[in-house]
């Protein structure tokens, strides 16, 4: 049983809205950050604190959290959103930050 | 912009010791609040959060790599390391070196590239 659970996979047609969603026990204390992978490259930090986007990241990506689940909502779907998407939260126990085994999105 | 590149062996034979350096362009490791550390990823994408240290010589580590790990900051020539001892098979993955800006969970807000290591005699 993984400690942050993601569907494998989602997908939307261009322009559509998509929601991922997290879930854990881990997530009830704790912030959700989440990252985006496209193809080939690194991670990169879209969403932090829940519902945070850093600088430079589109006002199309936003992020929600309620008791033990988080989502992450992609809006007006584009052809470059389509990359693997990881949650992440801290395990108060563990005292390490736990991902989620990631949501691959493709974009019909 | 800040700009970070792994670089160190691809090869690693098992119970041997694995070396990476993280070289950091853009930005002095000196300044600023950042934790300066590694993550990974294995072929089946996961990724596992392996440690990281501030420029303050605190350090956090994953639990499960604790008693192998060692990250060490060289801030004169805006480098970090890391090393991991006695590798085995369950530690082929990408290694990528991050900035964390802290916080429960990390903030990982410049990542490198990374690098495939993989173990094997």
């Amino acid at each position: 049983q993984p400690l942050l659970t993601q569907a494998p996979s989602a997908s939307g047609a261009p322009g559509q809205r998509v929601t991922i969603s997290c879930s854990g026990s881990a997530i009830g204390p704790n912030p959700v950050n989440w990252y985006q992978q496209a193809p080939g490259t690194a991670p990169k930090l879209i969403i932090y604190s829940n519902d945070q986007r850093p600088s430079g990241v589109p006002g199309r990506f936003s992020g929600s959290k309620s008791g033990t689940s988080a989502s992450l909502a992609i809006s007006g779907l584009q052809s470059e959103d389509e990359a693997s998407y990881y949650c992440a939260t801290w395990h108060d126990n563990l005292n390490c930050p736990l991902f989620g085994g990631g949501t691959k999105l493709t974009v019909l | 912009q800040v700009h970070l590149l792994e670089s160190g062996p691809g090869l690693v034979k098992p119970s041997q010791t694995l070396s990476l350096t993280c070289s950091v362009s853009g930005a002095s490791m000196r300044l600023g609040s950042f934790f300066w550390g590694w993550m990974r990823q294995t072929a089946g994408q996961e990724l596992e959060w392996i440690g990281r240290m501030h420029s303050d010589g605190s350090a956090d580590y994953s639990p499960s790599l604790r008693s192998r790990v060692r990250i060490a900051l060289e801030t004169t020539k805006n480098q970090f390391s890391l090393t991991l001892r006695s590798v085995t098979a369950a530690d082929a993955a990408t290694y990528y070196c991050v900035r964390d800006r802290g916080f429960y969970p990390p903030n990982f807000d410049s990542w490198g590239q990374g690098l495939l290591v993989t173990v094997s005699s």
